[in-house]
């Protein structure tokens, strides 16, 4: 079974500064990873996903992350922040493609000051 | 628009009632799922399904029923509400293999009283 932790429920930054959010995962195969946005009332919507090959992925909005297998990890980055950024995000992990489940870390809530 | 359509988007239900959440989606997808959103918990997964006739549970199931006649729908049965079902219900689709992620429904508060 797979499991996902994100370390932080809350980060404040400025308008311009650096975006992290760290996740960390657990997985007894080689995972699949996802980062998911949700804004105010509204679903979640893809931000970006690794599966396989480059272990860096760019996804919407500017975001960025990377997988660290030896770390377990997938950060998302994002190197300037914007006030339409203030959201909470998702990391999600699945067991590859024998899996369609998905795990869900706790949230993070980004807050972005003027 | 392509995508997951939930209803209700809003419903309150008293203690013992019973109701079906509606998930309808147009991608053809095999893979669709129910999740729950509490505060400071993510997203847990209550049933999900790989293609019509097929059903399973997730980590949450106790409480809720499913079944998937067609491709395109997905409903979720709330059997007799609690106050602990309180939440926000998200259903969400996929294609094969989940490498493409998942497209989510903008989903259905429900409160329980």
């Amino acid at each position: 079974a797979q499991s996902v932790t994100q370390l932080g429920s809350h980060v404040s930054v400025s308008e311009g500064a650096l975006v992290l959010l760290r996740c960390n995962y657990s997985s007894s195969v080689p995972p699949y990873l996802f980062w998911y946005v949700q804004y105010p009332n509204q679903g979640l919507q893809l931000l970006l996903k690794y599966t396989t090959g480059a272990t860096l992925v760019k996804g919407i909005n500017g975001f960025e992350a990377e997988f660290k297998k030896s770390e377990t990890s997938f950060h998302l980055t994002k190197p300037s922040a914007h006030m339409s950024d203030a959201a909470e995000y998702f990391c999600a992990v699945s067991e590859g493609s024998n899996d369609y489940k998905l795990s869900f870390g706790a949230g993070t809530t980004v807050t972005v000051r003027a | 628009n392509a995508g997951v359509t939930q209803t209700p988007k809003f419903q309150v239900l008293k203690t013992g009632q019973s109701m079906t959440l509606q998930c309808a989606q147009d991608m053809n997808h095999e893979y669709m799922s129910w999740y729950r959103q509490d505060p400071g918990m993510g997203l847990r997964l209550i049933h999900y399904s790989v293609g019509a006739g097929i059903t399973d549970q997730g980590e949450v199931p106790n409480g809720y029923n499913v079944s998937r006649s067609t491709t395109e729908d997905f409903p979720l049965r709330l059997l007799s509400a609690a106050p602990s079902q309180t939440s926000v219900y998200f259903c969400a689709s996929g294609g094969t293999g989940g490498a493409y992620g998942y497209t989510f429904g903008s989903g259905t508060r429900l409160t329980v009283v």
